[in-house]
């Protein structure tokens, strides 16, 4: 079945400019991640959504940063006023079960977005 | 923070010799996953191990837990050209919604 997609794989933009990075997961998947990861470096978590739970937001660097999801489906990642900093590959991943300490919940990745902030 | 850390951060080694990574994390977890990724894009998931086990195989992976150290190991035997990735290790706190992944480690397979 498809995996996890996402769009666009690569985006140039200037500082300054608002970006949205858009993540479609997995069919029946009820938790959806975004992670930042910059080069050479690990993963940096973001924002986590479960289901119809508040998303957990602890991740966002700023408020420049926000992100929805729409049911269980589609998500979108937008930054405000791009910095230079903010360059970095964007990573979505979805899981299939609810967040239960008993549970099995491997993530399932997206290519990933690279983004250029020039 | 990261709560997984990776040692090393770089590892060279010949096609067929064993390759070993090290995971050490911080706080109580349920479970550790350890994950490849290849040319800097999405992460495969590779094998999970509970915090109750201490260790487990999965072809030519075999992962060890020991939870009083609070580390991990990850041991690829009869290494390919094909392992060439960076492999990082992610752990879930107990009581936290979210995996916190390590810097990684990059292997290279030399042919």
């Amino acid at each position: 079945g498809a995996g996890v997609s996402q769009s666009p794989s690569n985006k140039v933009t200037e500082k300054g400019k608002d970006v949205e990075l858009r993540c479609d997961p997995i069919s029946g998947h009820t938790a959806l991640y975004w992670y930042r990861q910059r080069l050479g470096q690990g993963l940096e978590f973001l924002i986590y959504f479960q289901g119809n739970s508040a998303p957990d937001k602890s991740g966002l660097p700023s408020d420049r940063f926000s992100a929805e999801r729409t049911g269980e489906s589609v998500s979108t990642l937008t930054i405000q006023r791009t910095q230079q900093e903010d360059s970095a590959v964007y990573l979505c991943a979805s899981s299939p079960l609810d967040w239960d300490w008993q549970s099995y919940n491997e993530q399932f990745f997206g290519p990933g977005t690279r983004l250029t902030v020039l | 923070s990261q709560q997984g850390e990776e040692d090393p951060q770089a590892l060279s080694i010949q096609e067929g010799e064993n390759a070993t990574m090290n995971c050490s994390y911080k706080t109580s977890i349920n479970n550790l996953q350890w994950y490849r990724q290849n040319s800097g894009r999405g992460l495969v998931h590779l094998i999970l191990i509970r915090s109750n086990e201490r260790e487990k195989h999965s072809g030519r992976l075999r992962v060890t837990l020991d939870t009083s150290k609070k580390s991990s190991s990850l041991l690829i035997t009869a290494s390919r050209a094909a392992d060439t990735a960076s492999y990082f290790c992610a752990t879930d706190a107990s009581g936290a919604q979210k995996l916190v992944f390590g810097q990684g480690t990059r292997l290279t397979i030399n042919p």
